[in-house]
């Protein structure tokens, strides 16, 4: 069973909308969040992360943390066709032991113009 | 910065072959992780090395997988006796230090069809 959970596993936006993703950890032990964009095509490029609960702003990209549920949601405001792209959340523990970087199978984002 | 380079871009090998699958991590990086990835299982994580030493293989198929760093410019994934299952695109990526905060940059990946 995937220990990092995404939904929805695709979403189409209008151009200009609000995009939503969510990801959820079924591993008590994570305690940092990532979330990584891929074009098609080409690598994962990380986009953002959040260690602490609360929110968090980069331009029109928004991300919250509840450590507590441990769940994680992306916002893209003002969506653009360039953001069409498979959204990746990933979770690591916080401990310096033995790491590894989990991927849940990611939200596929189609902005439509 | 040329970023993480992988070699080759394209792989075809036949069922049974062997595969060696190249990775350069940035300059200076000192942790180097493989993933490999098909539309079905996502992103999969199979090993990690920290200053050239093997950290963490758990992910790694054991029988027919093996990954050696026997230098800090470069890793290599190695496949025996390929199958078509083992048919995906492997990702290496690096990270500038060891930890669950850092940032993992990826490379192009390479494309291994087994036929």
């Amino acid at each position: 069973q995937q220990k990092v959970q995404q939904s929805p596993e695709s979403l189409i936006v209008p151009e200009g909308g609000m995009a939503s993703l969510n990801c959820t950890s079924s591993d008590r032990n994570v305690d940092y969040f990532w979330w990584y964009r891929q074009h098609s095509g080409k690598s994962p490029k990380m986009l953002m992360s959040i260690f602490s609960n609360g929110e968090k702003e980069e331009g029109r990209f928004t991300v919250h943390l509840n450590k507590a549920s441990l769940h994680t949601s992306l916002h893209i405001r003002d969506s653009q066709p360039s953001d069409s792209a498979l959204y990746l959340c990933a979770a690591s523990p916080a401990s310096s032991g033995s790491w590894q970087l989990i991927f849940g199978s990611g939200t596929q984002l189609t902005v439509m113009p | 910065n040329a970023g993480v380079i992988q070699t080759p871009r394209h792989k075809v090998t036949g069922k049974g072959q062997e595969a060696t699958l190249w990775c350069e991590p940035i300059s200076g990086h000192s942790a180097v992780f493989w993933y490999r990835q098909t539309i079905v299982q996502g992103l999969e994580f199979l090993t990690y090395f920290r200053n050239q030493a093997p950290i963490d293989d758990s992910g790694m198929p054991k029988e027919r997988f093996s990954a050696q760093m026997p230098n800090q410019s470069h890793s290599t994934l190695k496949i025996q006796s390929t199958q078509p299952q083992d048919s995906a695109v492997y990702l290496c990526a690096s990270s500038l230090a060891w930890g669950s905060a850092e940032t993992l940059y990826f490379g192009s990946g390479t494309r291994l069809t087994v036929l």
